[in-house]
């Protein structure tokens, strides 16, 4: 399975935007991006996902580089709500593609 | 709607003793993922079935584990015996349909069951 990385820990303060970089250097062509978050003592999350194009929804924008061997998450206002581990993963776009291969992903600190 | 319901949210089992941990999924969802999360770890896949059958065990430890969903009623994730080594947040995910990379699949996540084995 392609591989993600990500930094352990990131600060922002609250109010600003937060970028959350997510490096997969291996993707395949046909793996989609996708982004969970874990707040504190709860479960996933699910955020956003893409293949190509850069998209956007209530809770977020995800920006994929022309080559798609990196992405980033972006928060546009982060606030304390957002503290959380975020997770980068990649799954294939065929039909089973059901394991979610979780990271230690990034730990978004959020200064009030 | 309610969202993926577990229970217990917090379990705890002295050693050799036998866990039961309860997942119902969300309304209309009939297939259902567990996975499991070590202290300072990121969540593992552990089994995922459908209705009455198992179609992927292959993250479940070969021996004492156990997990069911039957025609009526929730999943069933059975750890017997348990060890000191079981203690862990236990994650129920559910889907409508099966999941896929593209449009439409994501998995929704219980709050956890958290198993502490004294």
């Amino acid at each position: 399975d392609a591989k993600t990385t990500q930094p352990n820990s990131m600060e922002s303060n609250e109010e600003e935007p937060v970028h959350l970089p997510c490096n997969h250097s291996t993707i395949s062509g046909t793996d989609y991006i996708h982004w969970y978050r874990q707040l504190p003592s709860q479960g996933p999350e699910y955020v956003i996902h893409g293949l190509t194009s850069n998209v956007n929804n209530r809770m977020a924008s995800l920006a994929i580089a022309e080559d798609r061997k990196s992405s980033t998450l972006i928060l546009h206002r982060a606030t304390l709500r957002d503290a959380a581990v975020y997770y980068c993963i990649l799954r294939d776009s065929g039909a089973g593609s059901y394991q979610l291969t979780f990271g230690k992903g990034t730990k978004l600190s959020v200064i009030p | 709607n309610a969202g993926v319901m577990q229970n217990p949210r917090h379990l705890v089992r002295r050693r050799g003793q036998e866990a039961r941990l309860r997942c119902s999924p969300m309304k209309g969802h009939s297939h259902v993922y567990w996975y499991r999360q070590l202290p300072e770890e990121g969540l593992k896949f552990m089994v995922y079935l459908q209705k009455e059958n198992i179609i992927d065990e292959s993250g479940m430890p070969k021996e004492r584990f156990s997990a069911e969903f039957p025609k009526e009623g929730p999943s069933i994730l059975r750890i017997q015996q348990v060890v000191r080594g079981d203690s862990a947040a236990y994650f129920c995910a559910s889907s409508p349909t099966l999941l896929s990379g593209g449009v439409g699949t994501e998995a929704f996540f219980g709050q956890g069951t958290r198993l502490t084995v004294v």
